[in-house]
């Protein structure tokens, strides 16, 4: 069981909008630490996505964003591309296990 | 154009120890920057193992700390890793990473390719 709960799947048309979910608890979302996002092409290497909550590094598209909402963070895909087919990780900090933490993973399907 | 690289044994026995490096170009490991270990089960989710700084400085995952050791390597630009008594619940593709750090956590925003350590006689 994830510190930081995603759904285990989504799913979306091409040209859909679609969000993630990363519920957290006071101990982490809540006390204030920031949340990352990462996106997993399978067979490759986490790729940061979004830091900081809202920010993209160079060359993410502005099609994906983030935001934060109380103890929960959530990722938005708007424009949906057949590429954007992949498993999307959440990433905060928490202040009881004294260490990194990541979501369960979203596995997000491109229909 | 910081890369990452990591080697070592894709096979270790139950109760061994793991034992990876992870190369780094690019970047310096004796730069202002923490160098992070993460791993992912075969068909799981990713688990933090730990950051090391190139004081030596580390803070690790309290669940693997008991058995895991960092090192760094300046001369060599890589920093290692050592998990001891390895069971096949130490399975996983193991990462790399560069830490970069926002206003209040960390996050990895450079990337090995990961390698895959199998636990088993």
């Amino acid at each position: 069981q994830s510190v930081l709960t995603q759904p285990p799947s989504v799913s979306g048309a091409p040209g859909q909008r679609v969000t993630i979910s990363c519920t957290g608890s006071s101990s982490n979302i809540g006390a204030r630490y920031d949340v990352h996002w990462y996106q997993q092409i399978p067979g490759t290497a986490p790729k940061l996505l979004i830091y900081g909550y809202t920010y993209r590094p160079s060359g993410v598209p502005d099609r994906f964003s983030g935001s934060k909402s109380g103890t929960s963070a959530s990722l938005a895909i708007t424009g949906l591309q057949a590429e954007d087919e992949a498993d999307y990780y959440c990433q905060s900090y928490d202040s009881n296990l004294i260490g990194w933490v990541f979501g369960g993973g979203t596995k997000l399907t491109v229909l | 154009q910081v890369q990452l690289q990591e080697s070592g044994p894709g096979l270790v026995r139950p109760s061994g120890t793991l034992s990876l490096t992870c190369a780094v170009s690019g970047a310096s490991v004796n730069s202002n920057d923490w160098w992070s270990w993460i791993r992912q089960p075969p068909g799981k989710g990713l688990e933090w193992i730990g950051e090391i700084y190139h004081t030596g400085g580390t803070n690790y995952n309290p669940s693997l700390k008991s058995r895991v050791t960092f090192s760094i390597d300046k001369s060599k630009n890589q920093f290692s890793l050592k998990l001891r008594s390895v069971t096949a619940a130490d399975t996983a593709v193991y990462y790399c990473a560069r830490v970069g750090y926002s206003d209040r956590s960390g996050y990895l925003d450079y990337w090995g390719q990961g390698t895959l350590v199998t636990v088993s006689s």
